[in-house]
């Protein structure tokens, strides 16, 4: 399977807990992006890198909330901390670089976060 | 305000018919739009992007941008019940796409 791969696909945690997701890109894409989306909403950008550079991360996203690429290939993201309001699904993408002007972002199948 | 709108719907048409999805956007200077469609359960996936004002056709899918009035829509036509799901505006910025809320759209049979 040539896709984009998250893990896990499922988590349940309790509150103050520390969670990390790992995406694993298509493997010639440079560019990787991490959204959350929770029910009945659009998927909201939370970061993304170029390789291993993070060019952006949102302004509403909270310190507790890190993000690496550290060879440019898989990519993590750690939540420390967790707060029930953190339950969201965590989407990754990737696209070949330069390519967002055509706007196909390959999604994975989310990594779902329950907070209790 | 946010920077890309949907009326999340739902939008039910009857099978057969032309479904007329719609999104404005808050970046004047945006300069390319997309629709995703997305399944229950299942991630994003893009059906169409556009650039230019005016139309673009992809078989029973028409995209129509308006950059003046900062208006992007979606139709399709001969609905199937498989067209059911949450339709996803998306506007390019920075590197990055944002998204709007989603209209969620019932085709029934």
């Amino acid at each position: 399977d040539t896709g984009v791969s998250q893990d896990p696909r499922h988590k349940i945690t309790k509150r103050g807990q520390n969670v990390t997701f790992r995406c694993d890109p298509i493997s010639e894409h440079n560019r990787l992006y991490w959204y959350r989306q929770t029910l009945g909403q659009g998927p909201e950008f939370l970061t993304y890198f170029q390789n291993e550079a993070q060019l952006e991360k949102s302004r509403l996203l909270s310190d507790r909330f890190s993000a690496e690429r550290p060879k440019g290939s898989f990519s993590t993201l750690e939540i420390q901390r967790t707060e029930q309001g953190d339950s969201a699904m965590y989407l990754c993408a990737s696209s070949p670089s330069g390519t967002v002007g055509t706007g196909e972002l390959f999604f994975g199948e989310g990594s779902r976060l329950t907070v209790l | 305000q946010k920077e890309v709108e949907q009326n999340s719907g739902p939008l039910s048409v009857p099978e057969g018919a032309i479904a007329s999805l719609n999104c404005t956007y808050s970046d004047r200077g945006s300069q390319s739009f997309f629709w995703y469609r997305q399944y229950s359960g299942k991630s994003p996936e893009l059906i169409m992007f556009i650039y230019s004002n005016g139309d673009k056709e992809d078989g029973r899918f028409t995209a129509q941008l308006n950059k003046a009035s900062q208006y992007v829509s979606l139709l399709i036509r001969d609905s199937q019940p498989s067209d059911s799901a949450t339709y996803l505006c998306a506007v390019s910025a920075t590197g990055k796409l944002i998204f709007g809320q989603g209209t969620t759209l019932q085709v029934k049979p």
